[in-house]
């Protein structure tokens, strides 16, 4: 089946240092991938939709020069948190779904296993 | 998107069939209900999605009322590697976000 691959699993960093966050579709093309942040005990929100080719959305309160986005290709998106502080520590999540001829699928979007984030 | 609605928590015994609840009243007519779970520390798993008609795969089984406004997910024979928060969720297509609420945190007990 579908499979979406992130990496690292985890990172512990110094404030004011940048990270990047890998999510790959591994056997599946996806011109649309999606970023998620969840803190503990608390549900994914929806932080960004990644586009092949062309420049993310971002939902609204996340802030674009923060998370860089950057949809390379069919099968990779990048997420960079730059200038990490502690507030930014959390558990990422990427999503893809395999995409059909037309643009719509029905599809079920497949997840990442999510990077913690820890910023010291 | 529609919005879903879901209890906060539910208990289950090892061995008996899980019920999950799922209320989506605002369903539009090509919207399909989607039903993931997560496991602590993990990224969500796809368990199985419907439309209109019922469904059954290896993990789980999908039913949905006539008018649409409800579904439940049937976990026909609940272990303890079961114990997850479940999510319900309804989109329209694989190119639309996926939104996810509170969920509900099934706990089975031996």
């Amino acid at each position: 089946g579908a499979v979406v691959s992130q990496h690292p699993s985890w990172v512990i960093c110094k404030s004011g240092t940048s990270v990047k966050i890998e999510c790959r579709s591994l056997d599946f093309q996806a011109t649309t991938m999606f970023w998620y942040r969840q803190f503990p005990k608390q549900s994914l929100m929806l932080m960004a939709t990644s586009n092949e080719g062309s420049k993310a959305t971002y939902e609204q309160g996340v802030e674009k020069d923060k998370f860089l986005i950057n949809h390379a290709s069919l099968t990779l998106s990048t997420l960079t948190v730059t200038s990490a502080h502690p507030e930014d520590s959390s558990f990422y999540i990427c999503s893809a779904g395999a995409e059909f001829a037309g643009g719509v699928s029905r599809q079920p979007q497949h997840f990442g296993d999510g990077t913690r984030l820890s910023i010291l | 998107d529609a919005k879903t609605t879901q209890p906060t928590s539910m208990d289950c015994a090892e061995g008996r069939a899980a019920n999950l609840p799922c209320n989506h009243s605002t369903i539009s007519g090509n919207e399909y209900v989607y039903w993931y779970r997560q496991i602590h520390s993990q990224g969500p798993q796809y368990i199985i999605h419907g439309l209109k008609n019922n469904e059954t795969n290896e993990m789980a089984s999908l039913i949905i009322t006539e008018d649409r406004k409800s579904s439940t997910l049937i976990l026909p024979h609940a272990t303890l590697r079961d114990t997850a928060v479940y999510y319900c969720i309804v989109r329209v297509s694989n190119n639309n976000d996926m939104r996810f609420g509170a969920g509900t945190r099934l706990t089975v007990k031996p």
